[in-house]
């Protein structure tokens, strides 16, 4: 079973950078294909992708945010780690981490499943 | 970056009958190589995370009730449910997956009627 969970801090200030982890289990970051994505939701608002880690360490991120992001793995922990720096109040929203799974057949597929998220807030 | 449209903004429909959402990608989503479109449907309930219902555009994920169902082909594509239940009340985002920047659409929000 495919759990995924995200931690890090409730309130930031403007400016400070935000760290947040993803904490998985029942799959490896090591697995050939596989990703972990971010996707954030400010409140009442649509899903936003941000960034994306592969199984081989290869990454990308949100042309509109590269900047300001910076996705890592550590694959004995089962953690990936989102860093965004200069957070703003319009960076306000849930930041959630999905599992991307991969088959030799078809190869990548969409997020199938996704930790419960973690509501960031940014405010002085 | 593929921009993702849908249509309505929102519906209401009365228990036990249909209800239709519509998705429209910039560009296409297909990718030649496997013939797979790149084009999942989630559905989101308050407070909780997105729950993957259909990928490539047609395929039913593992216990997501057969009321569920896409289809579509091109740049358009459509989610059905087929006998609306009350637990189906939520917001519907499709999402494609071809590229990067990946990309949402704005959602469609079904209530009952």
């Amino acid at each position: 079973q495919i759990t995924l969970k995200e931690s890090g801090p409730t309130l930031v200030k403007p400016t400070q950078t935000l760290t947040l982890t993803c904490t998985f289990s029942g799959f490896s970051l090591s697995t050939t294909g596989v990703g972990v994505g971010w996707i954030r939701q400010p409140p009442g608002k649509a899903l936003e992708w941000l960034a994306l880690i592969y199984w081989n360490d290869e990454k990308r991120y949100s042309p509109s945010l590269k900047s300001r992001l910076s996705i890592t793995r550590d694959t004995s922990k089962n953690q990936v780690v989102l860093t965004m720096t200069n957070m703003d109040p319009v960076d306000t929203a849930t930041y959630y981490c999905a599992h991307r799974p991969y088959d030799n057949i078809w190869g990548s597929y969409a997020f199938d499943i996704w930790g419960q998220g973690t509501m960031v807030t940014v405010s002085s | 970056d593929i921009v993702m449209t849908q249509s309505p903004d929102s519906l209401a429909v009365s228990l036990g009958e249909r209800a239709t959402i519509n998705c429209k990608s910039s560009q296409s989503v297909l990718y030649s190589s496997n013939n797979k479109y790149y084009l999942a449907w989630y559905q989101q309930k308050p407070g909780q995370p997105p729950k993957l219902l259909i990928y490539w555009a047609s395929t039913r994920e593992s216990g997501v009730p057969d009321r569920f169902s896409g289809s579509g082909s091109g740049t358009d594509f459509t989610l059905t449910i087929s006998s609306l239940q009350a637990e189906d009340v939520a917001v519907y985002y499709c999402h494609q997956y071809y590229t990067t920047p990946f990309t949402f659409g704005p959602g469609t929000r079904v209530d009952i009627k």
